[in-house]
């Protein structure tokens, strides 16, 4: 099956520094992406849609300039979380979707990378 | 608006069969999907049902009546690695998943 490969998986940080988070599909081209947070015992909540060469889209509540977010190539998208904070601790999940609109949809997961924000 | 509603959690016995319910309401449908995922871990793919019936995949089966906006996951001969949460997810109109909030199922030896 396909393989999407989130890096890195664990990082610590102190308040004020920023934080990047690597999104890559190993096997297959990903014209679209998403980025996920999950809250302990929560379930996902999307934060934003990239599709590859274009500017994301933002779910309502999620700070853009927070949450910076690039899809570059059809194999690497990146999360940045700038200025982290404690309340931005959390278990970051990309997924990756390999066909256009229309097809079955299958998401493939990375492995989540939990923030923690000292 | 959009929702998925499904138990918070459920407890089964360890050779047992177990059902997860799913119930929606969204904005057009464009398929269902059940998602597993540990503690800790990244939710992982278990089926699609995008027409009404039963699908089965070994120990697992998943249904879909869309009348009924109604899907439910089978899980049989349960072992204990199948102790985890259970995502249903609606594709809705644009493509786009709702996510339930997930089931945690507890299995006793």
């Amino acid at each position: 099956g396909a393989v999407v490969s989130q890096h890195p998986s664990r990082v610590i940080c102190k308040s004020g520094t920023s934080v990047k988070i690597e999104c890559r599909s190993l096997d297959f081209q990903a014209t679209t992406m998403f980025w996920y947070r999950q809250f302990p015992k929560k379930s996902l909540m999307l934060m934003a849609t990239s599709n590859e060469g274009s500017k994301a889209t933002y779910e309502q509540g999620v700070e853009k300039d927070k949450f910076l977010i690039n899809h570059a190539s059809l194999t690497l998208s990146t999360l940045t979380v700038t200025s982290a904070h404690p309340e931005d601790s959390s278990f970051y999940i990309c997924s990756a979707r390999a066909g256009l609109a229309g097809d079955t949809g299958e998401l493939f997961f990375g492995e989540g990378s939990r923030l923690t924000v000292l | 608006g959009q929702n998925i509603d499904q138990p918070t959690e459920m407890t089964a016995t360890e050779g047992a069969i177990v059902q997860i319910n799913c119930t929606y309401q969204t904005s057009g449908f464009n398929g269902l999907f059940w998602y597993q995922q540990h503690a800790g871990e990244a939710p992982t793919f278990l089926s699609y049902n995008v027409l009404d019936g039963l699908e089965e995949k070994g120990r697992f089966s998943s249904f879909l009546s869309r009348s009924k906006g109604y899907s439910y996951l089978l899980l049989k001969e349960l072992q204990m690695k199948d102790s985890a949460s259970y995502l249903c997810a609606v594709m809705d109109s644009n493509y786009q998943l709702i996510w339930g909030a997930g089931t945690k199922l507890i299995i006793k030896p």
